[in-house]
């Protein structure tokens, strides 16, 4: 079956300071991988995704995310974090074995960015 | 582009009443899917359909959930009767595509749902 574990609830990071949000996956295939961002009230913004090609992914606000298959990695990075960056981070794989458009997220990871 | 439109925004009710969640997609998108996002169970998939059609349901809860999308530019998500356990936030999503591997979901702002 496919999945994703995000390990970290929170992270927690000084304005300014290199963030990192950790998730990694399971699946049977191609690994299509996906990053949303969850603000307070609000639905989830698609940040970028991995499908193919260079393992580095540039996306929304400045975040990045670094594709590892050795690792089964998929963590999204951003050189500076900026207090407004505070929100839940989703990281999601598509259900290849079930229905192909079905996402399934991870558990989320709270960020939270002090000024 | 308006992106995707829920309504309404909050929804306070009593166990037994009906509660319809409405939903307009992003204009030219094929696929629609409704979401259920709660602390204990994370973000759940409901349904999805394409080109109105409903792909997989085998998320809904139980018989008292139903969705419909009479057309492609709105669908609506229907509890009867409703209970304290269906409070959640509930999302809508469109994308582009016929909900392939590589499609990304852009997603309605939600509707809180509070049962009493």
């Amino acid at each position: 079956a496919q999945s994703v574990a995000q390990p970290e609830d929170q992270v927690n990071v000084a304005e300014g300071n290199p963030l990192t949000v950790k998730c990694t996956y399971s699946v049977s295939g191609n690994p299509y991988l996906f990053w949303y961002v969850q603000y307070p009230n609000r639905g989830l913004q698609f940040l970028l995704k991995y499908i193919t090609g260079d393992n580095l992914v540039k996306g929304s606000y400045g975040f990045e995310a670094e594709f590892n298959k050795s690792q089964t990695s998929f963590h999204l990075k951003k050189p500076s974090a900026l207090v407004s960056d505070s929100a839940l981070y989703f990281c999601a794989v598509p259900n290849y074995g079930g229905s192909q458009g079905n996402l399934i997220f991870g558990k989320g990871t709270k960020l939270s960015v002090k000024p | 582009d308006a992106g995707v439109i829920q309504s309404p925004r909050h929804e306070v009710t009593e166990m037994g009443q009906e509660v319809t969640l409405r939903c307009k997609p992003i204009s030219g998108h094929n696929s629609l899917f409704w979401y259920r996002q709660t602390m204990m169970r994370g973000l759940e998939l409901l349904i999805y359909f394409n080109n109105n059609v409903p792909i997989d349901d085998s998320g809904m809860p139980e018989d008292r959930f139903s969705a419909k999308m009479p057309n492609a530019s709105f669908s609506t998500l229907k509890i009867q009767p409703s209970e304290p356990r269906d409070s959640a936030v509930y999302f809508c999503a469109s994308s582009p595509g016929l909900a392939t591997s590589t499609d990304t979901q852009y997603f309605g702002p939600g509707t809180r749902l509070t049962v009493l």
